[in-house]
């Protein structure tokens, strides 16, 4: 069974603060990646990466960063939080592009 | 225009009957189509993903593909109340990623 594990699952950070999101997964796969999920908009793609120390943007990075050093962990990072970013985070890996990606618990970042 | 269209919904099904949900896409070149379930407050899990035209079935569960018309579409057999939930369509088109739809959301009742 794939598990992929996301390091909190409710955050509160005030606006301008650094954050961390971390995501681990166990399966040894390749790809990974960062959506948000907002009422309304659906799940929206963040980064991904196909690598470690490899990255792409995807459909909204602005304001995001992500780090992936060992290729079963990805972080995203708020360099400043604001308050349009409190959204649902979720992360997901897949073994092959394009393939079936499996999602994290998913974090529920407030950010007021 | 979205890349991936979905019906929000609700889409109300009697417990026992056909639940029949569409989505249609953008990306002509669209290669792979995925259909995920996702329950209130927890993330998606993957239904089924369908490569080439015409039907798939797995279980309870139908996919139907026609690329000539861009849309894919599931079916839900002998609905059950637990199969209350948001389905979330997503489709690879070329490069790494997928995009998903916005959902629809299927409520069965007893």
């Amino acid at each position: 069974d794939v598990k992929v594990t996301q390091s909190s699952r409710y955050l509160v950070k005030r606006t301008g603060e650094k954050v961390f999101l971390e995501c681990v997964q166990d399966m040894d796969h390749e790809n990974m990646f960062w959506y948000r999920q907002d009422p309304g908009l659906g799940l929206r793609l963040i980064y991904f990466s196909y690598d470690v120390k490899m990255k792409e943007k995807g459909d909204i990075p602005e304001g995001y960063s992500v780090s992936r050093e060992k290729k079963e962990r990805f972080s995203l990072i708020l360099e400043s939080a604001s308050t349009n970013q409190t959204s649902m985070y979720l992360c997901a890996s897949s073994e092959t592009v394009g393939g079936t990606q499996y999602f994290g618990p998913g974090t529920r970042l407030l950010v007021l | 225009q979205k890349e991936v269209e979905q019906n929000s919904g609700p889409l109300s099904v009697p417990e026992g009957a056909i639940a029949s949900l569409n989505c249609t896409y953008s990306d002509r070149g669209s290669q792979s189509f995925f259909w995920y379930r996702q329950y209130s407050g927890k993330s998606p899990e993957l239904i089924m993903f369908i490569y080439s035209n015409g039907d798939k079935e797995d279980g309870r569960f139908t996919a139907q593909l026609n690329k000539a018309s861009q849309y894919v579409s599931l079916l839900i057999r002998d609905s059950q109340p637990s199969d209350s939930a948001t389905y979330l369509c997503a489709v690879k088109a070329a490069g790494n990623k997928l995009t998903f739809g916005g959902g629809t959301r299927v409520l069965v009742k007893p």
